[in-house]
């Protein structure tokens, strides 16, 4: 049973565009939750982070929306860049004592030039 | 600081051989985590640690073993390799609660054959 839904393995768009990536949770106790930028043959990076107690952080380019009763979380990188090309997961944590995450299966975004 | 690393960067192991995956961590974390990551999947949790001398089973932890015995360091066992097995590993570490970021190391590619 999947708790982190990812369901578009793959988006493409253009550089200087935006790009949204979608994820979907179904275990209500979650509330706290991460972007993590893959490269190929590389460890995941922390990329922006959000609790449940706001529905919108903003680091640069990277904004991530929080909408806790549809239990769904996007990630908008504005504008894209061809550096951006990556896999993106989507993770979630129960700050009420959990220390793990649960990861999404990760969308696969490609910004061309 | 180095951050996370892993060693070794790949491995091929027959049917039934054992081996240790390192994972050395110089950011004074608490918390260490190894995942595995199967293609198209994400990464799932296969045993965490919140301090020296403490583990606990993630989600899919059978076929592997691990310890804790510095904070530095959390090696995974994996005795009697299987098919099922060969995946790409990754460590992490985070302070923990309330910072949930994880941080990962680079990864080890595994092939049992």
């Amino acid at each position: 049973d999947q708790q982190v839904k990812q369901n578009s393995p793959s988006l493409s768009v253009q550089e200087g565009r935006i790009s949204i990536l979608n994820c979907d949770y179904t275990n209500s106790m979650f509330d706290y939750f991460l972007w993590y930028k893959k490269y190929p043959a590389e460890g995941p990076t922390f990329l922006i982070s959000i609790s449940s107690i706001k529905d919108k952080n903003e680091d640069g380019r990277f904004t991530v929306f929080l909408n806790k009763s549809a239990k769904h979380l996007s990630l908008h990188i504005v504008p894209s860049q061809p550096g951006d090309s990556a896999v993106y997961f989507c993770a979630a944590s129960d700050q009420g004592g959990s220390e793990k995450l649960v990861f999404g299966k990760g969308t696969k975004l490609t910004v061309n030039p | 600081n180095a951050g996370v690393t892993q060693t070794p960067k790949f491995r091929i192991l027959k049917i039934g051989q054992s081996m240790t995956l390192q994972c050395a961590q110089d950011m004074n974390h608490n918390y260490m985590y190894w995942y595995r990551q199967d293609p198209g999947m994400g990464l799932k949790l296969i045993y965490y640690s919140v301090g020296a001398g403490i583990t606990d089973k993630g989600e899919v932890p059978n076929g592997y073993n691990v310890s804790r015995s510095t904070t530095e360091d959390f090696p995974l066992r994996l005795e009697l390799a299987a098919p099922s097995q060969t995946s790409v590993y990754f460590c992490a570490s985070s302070y923990g609660p309330p910072r949930y970021e994880q941080y990962f190391g680079p990864g080890t590619r595994l092939t049992v054959t």
